[in-house]
């Protein structure tokens, strides 16, 4: 089993709707959990970060933490064509080892 | 935020030939960097983690001998491909960990190789 499981899309929504990008992880005892963005071609780009249960949200962008179903998930509101990456999700328990899912392909239709 | 400048972003050597690749946290300290590999449309891998003024850490299956990683300080780490061969040739991304931060890394902008 993988520490942490994404769905490897590709996932499209058209200009405007809400994007939603799911997380899954193995590891109870995680406390830090990150969502980054990835351009093609570029390095990850820290996006959102949550430690808390419950919702977080930052402009256009809302994770949603629940420790008790061990799921993080991503909803974009508003996506823009520039939304269009791949997010990858990633989790830690101690700082010291990151577990990184595969990451979700995003296309936002114009 | 916090910078992290990855240098070259981009290098082209031939078969044999070392390469080295450096990883500063330009406006925090690094108690711990990482090194991940990563191949066109697949995740990251990660290579390696460094702590300050001790060995890095390699994961199962990546040769210590062949990338040599060392963090000097608590700005800088280096990953050294040593003897590169065409099958080394990847994209190489570091990350740093602030000693202060919750657990946040932050990424380099990459290195890609290319071993001809």
């Amino acid at each position: 089993q993988k520490e942490v499981e994404q769905n490897s899309g590709p996932l499209s929504v058209p200009e405007g709707a809400i994007a939603s990008l799911n997380c899954t992880y193995s590891d109870r005892g995680s406390q830090s959990f990150f969502w980054y963005r990835q351009y093609s071609g570029k390095s990850p780009e820290l996006i959102m970060f949550i430690y808390s249960n419950g919702d977080k949200e930052d402009g256009r962008f809302t994770a949603q933490l629940n420790k008790a179903s061990q799921y993080v998930s991503l909803l974009i509101r508003d996506s823009q064509p520039s939304d269009s990456a791949t997010y990858l999700c990633a989790v830690t328990n101690t700082g010291n080892q990151f577990y990184f899912g595969t990451g979700t392909s995003l296309t936002v239709i114009p | 935020g916090a910078v992290v400048s990855q240098h070259p972003s981009r290098v082209i050597c031939k078969s044999g030939t070392s390469v080295k690749i450096e990883c500063r946290s330009l406006d925090f300290q690094a108690t711990t960097m990482f090194w991940y590999r990563q191949f066109p449309k697949q995740s990251l891998m990660l290579m390696a983690t460094s702590n300050e003024g001790s060995k890095a850490t390699y994961e199962q299956g990546v040769e210590k001998d062949k990338f040599l990683i060392n963090h000097a300080s608590l700005t800088l780490s280096t990953l050294t491909v040593t003897s590169a061969h065409p099958e080394d040739s990847s994209f190489y991304i570091c990350s740093a960990r602030p000693g202060t931060s919750r657990n946040i890394q932050y990424f380099g902008a990459g290195t890609r190789l290319s071993v001809l």
